[in-house]
Order: C-alpha cells, then structure tokens, then sequence
C-alpha cells in the first residue's frame, strides 16, 4: 500500500531563516506531487506541483520555491522566511484519480 | 481557474441525523472527476468519496453519498446517522479527467451535536 510521509510535523522558526520541509512517498512510482498551504480555517492555496523528476510548476510567486530530486521526493524550500509564511503545509500525492494528503507541517514563523 | 462554491461556512446536526452540504462548481468541460474530502481537528485530509462525471450513478461509501446533478453543476454530500467522529472541516473538490491540479472549495465546517 501507499504511504506519504511529511516531516517535521512541527515548526518555529524566526523570520529572515531558511526553510526546508521535505515530503516521501512509498509504494507507488512516478506519482505527481503537490504542496499546498493552508491558512488557520481557511481553503487550500496550491503552492507548487510536480509531474516527474526536476519538473516543478509554481502556482503562486513567493518567496517559496520546490524541487524534486527523486521520483517519490518533493521539498519545500525557503531562503528567507515572512511572517505570512506561516500556516498548514500540506504534501500530496495522486494516483492519476484521487488525491491522498500526508499528515503536515504546522509552520510558525515568529 | 476552474471555481468551487462552498455556500455554507459552517453547519451543525445532532447526532444521529442527516445532514447535506452544498457545492457547486464551474466548468465547460465534460470529462472530469469531483470529491469530498474531510479534515478532522488532526488537520489530516481524509478522502471522503468520489465521483466521475462521466457516471449517472451517484456514489456512496457508508454513511456518504452524493448528489450529483450534472446538468446544474451541483455535487451535494449527505452524510447519515451522523457520529461524532463526523464532525470535521469538509472540502469539495475539482479535477479535469485529463488535468494534474485539483481545484478546492473554501470549505465547510460541520459540527455534530451529541
């Protein structure tokens, strides 16, 4: 069966400090990835997807960037942290049908 | 960018009963997938149900069912004999059959009352 695994699942970091949070999948191949944001009781914002390998689509300009190194990994990097950067960050994987979410990374940038 | 209208920011329903949450969405397209999904207070996004466009037979899972109506570009949840595990954030969702993004929903937030 397929998992997705997101780490860490928690974050405090001050403003101006770089970013990494980091996203797996097991049990599947070539699967297309997926970060979204989610602002406290709020709708999610598409951050980033990813169709293969190095192939990365940005959906909204910021101070935010990705990069998929392998198949089943997808990272979300930041140089320079804002304090609107901080929310809900959620990875996700489909199948070419569904859409399947990992557990999430609840980043606060103080 | 495909849109999806979530009418009801938040509901409530005692437990027990039936309750149906709204959506509506636009498109010009013909071949497409539409979802539910649900976020409990863990924040972890669970797929409710699923439905293809292309099928007149509304799904069920359980207690979940839909109401599709392709023509009016509605795509209803009804969640019966509710428990208190079904209280959540609940989101509708868009996917062309033949696209990679999913378009969400704000959301609806539903609370069962014991």
């Amino acid at each position: 069966s397929q998992t997705i695994h997101q780490w860490p699942a928690t974050l405090v970091q001050p403003v101006g400090s770089p970013l990494s949070l980091e996203c797996t999948v097991e049990g599947t191949s070539n699967p297309n990835l997926y970060w979204y944001r989610q602002a406290a009781g709020r709708g999610l914002q598409l951050l980033f997807y990813s169709v293969g390998i190095g192939q990365i689509s940005s959906e909204v300009p910021q101070n935010l960037s990705a990069s998929r190194p392998q198949d089943r990994q997808f990272i979300l990097s930041s140089k320079k942290l804002l304090l609107s950067d901080s929310g809900f960050y959620l990875c996700a994987w489909t199948n070419g049908y569904e859409q399947y979410f990992g557990p999430g990374t609840r980043l606060t940038v103080t | 960018a495909q849109t999806v209208t979530q009418s009801q920011p938040e509901m409530s329903v005692q437990e027990a009963e039936t309750v149906t949450l709204s959506c509506t969405y636009d498109t010009s397209e013909s071949n497409y997938y539409l979802f539910w999904y649900k976020q409990p207070p863990s924040r972890q996004m669970i797929l409710v149900i699923r439905q293809e466009a292309y099928k007149q037979q509304n799904a069920t899972e359980n207690r979940f069912s839909v109401n599709f109506q392709k023509a009016a570009k509605s795509f209803s949840l009804k969640i019966s004999d509710s428990q208190l595990g079904d209280t959540a954030m609940y989101f509708c969702a868009f996917r062309w059959s033949t696209g990679n993004q999913f378009y969400f929903g704000t959301g609806t937030s539903l609370t069962v009352i014991p």
